[in-house]
């Protein structure tokens, strides 16, 4: 299929640690998003990829892109407690959008 | 709105009730998304609707799930004689219409589904 793979599964880290997430892929594709889901509810659009860019930065949030090795990665740098959340990939298929099963992060105070 | 609406926000029923789930997508969006989401799970996707094509319906898990999507706006989720394992979160999404700066989904809230 061409569901993304999170890993880790969950992460606990200390208020001011880096937190990093780790997103497989199967088949091409042209972008790669990351989202957020606080309290099983509905998601958040963290950060949009295209195939042809290597590293994006959004505030705390940096994302990398390997295309070669199907791979992805979110980099939350001096996290949050604010920032504890589930954390997915998302990758286009077809016109659908197909999610993993996403990074649970949780930060400590 | 200003957002993905979905109602009723939780649905408490009997197995082998017939349930009918409502999403109200972005005003213009053109793409709408249903999934689920069980509990500690990703996303399961269900159907999807674009525009005036036909919905690609690949991942709705039996015949028993259907959706439609009423003048190119608001969408029903109908799940027929529920059973236990369709309690869920169901969450629906939109988008933009088709183009490099409408990529992202905006999604709802969910239906948190239980059926006893």
């Amino acid at each position: 299929s061409q569901q993304g793979e999170e890993d880790p599964q969950a992460l606990s880290i200390q208020e001011g640690e880096n937190a990093t997430m780790n997103c497989s892929y199967k088949t091409s594709i042209n972008n790669l998003q990351w989202y957020r889901q606080n309290s099983g509810r509905g998601l958040v659009h963290l950060i949009l990829i295209r195939s042809n860019e290597r590293e994006k930065h959004s505030g705390r949030l940096r994302v990398t892109l390997d295309t070669s090795k199907k791979s992805s990665s979110l980099l939350i740098t001096a996290s949050r407690a604010a920032d504890t959340a589930s954390y997915f990939c998302a990758t286009p298929y077809t016109g659908k959008l197909i999610f993993g099963q996403g990074t649970t992060l949780q930060v400590k105070p | 709105g200003a957002g993905v609406s979905q109602s009723p926000s939780n649905k408490v029923t009997e197995k082998g009730k017939d349930v009918e789930l409502r999403c109200d997508p972005i005003s213009g969006h053109t793409a709408l998304y249903w999934y689920r989401q069980s509990l500690g799970q990703g996303l399961e996707f269900l159907i999807y609707f674009q525009g005036n094509s036909a919905p690609d319906k690949s991942g709705l898990p039996s015949d028993r799930f259907s959706a439609e999507r009423t003048g190119g706006s608001v969408s029903t989720l109908t799940i027929q004689r529920t059973q236990q394992e369709d309690s869920a979160v169901y969450l629906c999404a939109s988008r933009g219409p088709e183009g490099a700066t409408n990529e992202k989904l905006f999604f709802g809230s969910g239906t948190q589904l239980s059926v006893l």
